[in-house]
């Protein structure tokens, strides 16, 4: 699996939106970007995935980059309950393993 | 819809003795399972998946082991714990895709 690469945390106010950052230079044709958040003592939620176009869903917009060697994931008006540490991670579709790294520890301020 | 479930949802064991964590997964046939550990502080391991009854891979030798007795029931297991076995176990589950739902997990302290 391809390495990624993001900041160690960011804070976002209450109702603005959060930009989360993701550099996955090294991906490969077949390898879809995926987004997961952790909330403190609980199990990893699915937040969104792509491939090369951007996504969207009930959660988040993932726009990833022509190139595909980086992507952002948005929450378009964050509120303290996605205060999480937030994982971007790239696998291939044959791949059973996903290589969870350190993520991005994202904090909603009031 | 889909749900997973896991127990129990906190343990304490000492050392030594044995260990059975369960995974069952309902509103799904044939799904890939998986077991992830994720100690204090670090990110997640995979430590077994299954593609099927029976058809465990492991992919960190350890003092653990996994069976999967039934399409949707995913057990881990360790005869002794050892206190590097501590930490926050996942159970998650898959279609025949990549994209992974995680159970609530079980953390296990060994004393």
């Amino acid at each position: 699996d391809a390495k990624t690469t993001q900041p160690t945390s960011m804070d976002c106010a209450e109702g603005r939106a959060a930009n989360l950052p993701c550099n996955h230079s090294t991906i490969s044709g077949n390898e879809y970007v995926y987004w997961y958040r952790q909330i403190h003592s609980q199990g990893p939620q699915y937040i969104i995935h792509g491939l090369k176009n951007n996504e969207t869903n009930e959660m988040a917009s993932l726009i990833i980059t022509e190139d595909r060697k980086s992507s952002t994931l948005i929450l378009p008006h964050a509120t303290l309950r996605d205060t999480a540490v937030y994982y971007c991670i790239v696998s291939g579709a044959g791949s059973y393993q996903l290589t969870f790294g350190k993520g991005t520890k994202l904090s909603v301020i009031p | 819809s889909q749900t997973i479930h896991q127990w129990p949802a906190t343990l304490v064991q000492p050392v030594g003795s044995p260990l059975s964590l369960e995974c069952t997964v309902e509103g799904t046939s044939n799904p890939n399972l998986y077991w992830y550990r994720q100690a204090a502080g670090r990110g997640l391991q995979l430590l077994f998946y299954s593609v099927g009854i029976g058809q465990i891979s492991s992919e960190v030798p350890q003092n653990l082991s996994a069976s999967r007795p039934q399409d949707r029931q995913f057990i881990l297991s360790s005869k002794k714990l050892l206190l590097s076995d501590s930490g926050f176990y996942l159970c998650a589950w898959s279609a025949k895709g990549v994209t992974q739902y995680f159970g609530p997990g079980t953390r296990l302290l060994v004393l």
